[in-house]
């Protein structure tokens, strides 16, 4: 079975400041990773993904997440937030033998002016 | 980007009365199209997975007779919540694939807010 956890359901963040949402997963195969984003009354977006090769994976929007698997995390990262960022993030997994994706809590990130 | 439509966006009924949802891949064929359900707060819950012309396969828990999904064809999967209770009350997000989820070629309806008084 796969799962991932999300640490902390809200951040807050001020504008220009780094972001960082936490993923923590669980799979006893090799995972694919996702960070996916959701704007208000609108559905979700993909934002980066990982499957194989490089652990660092760029996304939309200056994005970028890492692949840890020793301590089997894909933290969401952004070096200076925007007001535009506020939204609700979800990381998700699967892998090569599913074909099926298993979301996270949810994030919702606030950018204080 | 790829399309996927969800209707109605929300919807209010009585208890005991039914309800449907439709999912549309507006142009693209989904291969398959997926179900979530979304408490406040939580996460995105899957309930059933439907490939066009088969029967839909529910997760663990999940009523297949209180949630009828039809998937007839590419590009349009139906949820219908029966006899609806209070308790039904709930987001429900529909989402279809263009070949492996694993790909990452994924993509959501904006959600149907269910409320069943």
């Amino acid at each position: 079975a796969q799962s991932v956890t999300q640490l902390g359901s809200h951040v807050s963040v001020s504008e220009g400041a780094l972001v960082l949402l936490r993923c923590n997963y669980s799979s006893s195969v090799p995972p694919y990773l996702f960070w996916y984003v959701q704007y208000p009354n609108q559905g979700l977006q993909l934002l980066l993904k990982y499957t194989t090769g490089a652990t660092l994976v760029k996304g939309i929007n200056g994005f970028e997440a890492e692949f840890k698997k020793s301590e089997t995390s894909f933290h969401l990262t952004k070096p200076s937030a925007h007001m535009s960022d506020a939204a609700e993030y979800f990381c998700a997994v699967t892998s090569s033998e599913n074909n099926d994706m298993r979301f996270g809590a949810g994030t919702r990130l606030t950018v204080k002016p | 980007g790829a399309v996927v439509s969800q209707h109605p966006s929300r919807v209010i009924c009585k208890s005991g009365t039914s309800v449907k949802i439709e999912c549309r891949s507006l142009d693209f064929q989904a291969t398959t199209m997926f179900w979530y359900r979304q408490f406040p707060k939580q996460s995105l819950m899957l309930m059933a997975t439907s490939n066009e012309g088969s029967k839909a396969t529910y997760e663990q828990g999940v009523e297949k007779d209180k949630f009828l999904i039809n998937h007839a064809s590419l590009t349009l999967s139906t949820l219908t919540v029966t006899s609806a209770h209070p308790e039904d009350s709930s987001f429900y997000i529909c989402s279809a694939a263009v070949g492996l989820v694993h790909t990452g070629e994924l993509f959501f309806g904006e959600g149907s807010r269910l409320t069943v008084l």
